[in-house]
């Protein structure tokens, strides 16, 4: 079956513009999870989704990062006004449920690079 | 926040060689998590440990829980090439955090033919 996709793989955009990611989970699991990855870093926490709400979204490392899930599948995050510091692989991963317990499969990430 | 510490950072080593790879925190957890990632894809599970002091085994991987749940190792046994990748340790944190997985920054092994 189809893993967790994203798009657009690669992103170069310059600084000040707006972009949008976007994340396609596997079918028919409930929770979503959008992480960043900085060269040498491990992964950062920024937000999760049950269903389409978002419980917590302290994670988020500034206001200029949203993000949105509609229909409990295909999710969105958007920064806005990006800075070079944005620039990173942008990760998403969906489970059957939120919790540790359940397993979280993770798509191949989008690589932000910010000029 | 709960830091966790991978060690080290990078690992080069001869095909059946054996290596081990830390994960520490001064932070309890619920539950740790290792995975593997390999360059331009996202990290792959490996395994779950719950119990303190719980150790599991995956063919020659070797996975060890702290008896306080404070940290972990992962122990390869005759490594091979295709056990090249970016090692990933993820707790799972208690009370606010719970659900949430903190990620370490990772170890780079790199095994030789």
């Amino acid at each position: 079956g189809a893993g967790v996709s994203q798009s657009p793989s690669n992103k170069v955009t310059e600084k000040g513009k707006d972009v949008e990611l976007r994340c396609d989970p596997i079918s028919g699991h409930t929770a979503l999870y959008w992480y960043r990855q900085s060269l040498g870093q491990g992964l950062e926490f920024l937000i999760y989704f049950q269903g389409n709400s978002a419980p917590d979204k302290s994670g988020l490392p500034s206001d200029r990062f949203s993000a949105e899930r509609t229909g409990g599948s295909v999710s969105t995050l958007t920064i806005q006004r990006t800075q070079q510091e944005d620039s990173a692989v942008y990760l998403c991963a969906s489970s059957l449920a939120f919790g540790a317990s359940y397993e979280q499969y993770f798509g191949p990430g989008t690589r932000l690079t910010v000029t | 926040t709960q830091l966790l510490e991978q060690s080290p950072q990078f690992l080069s080593i001869q095909e059946g060689e054996n290596l081990t790879v830390y994960c520490n925190s001064s932070s309890v957890f619920s539950s740790l998590q290792w995975y593997r990632q390999e360059p331009g894809e996202g990290p792959v599970l490996l395994v779950t440990v719950v119990t303190g002091g719980e150790v599991k085994k995956l063919k020659r991987l070797t996975f060890q829980f702290g008896d306080a749940r404070k940290d972990s190792s992962l122990h390869i046994t005759a490594a091979q090439p295709g056990d090249t990748g970016l090692y990933l340790c993820a707790g799972e944190g208690l009370g606010d955090s719970w659900g949430k997985l903190q990620f370490g920054a990772g170890t780079q092994v790199v095994v030789t033919p």
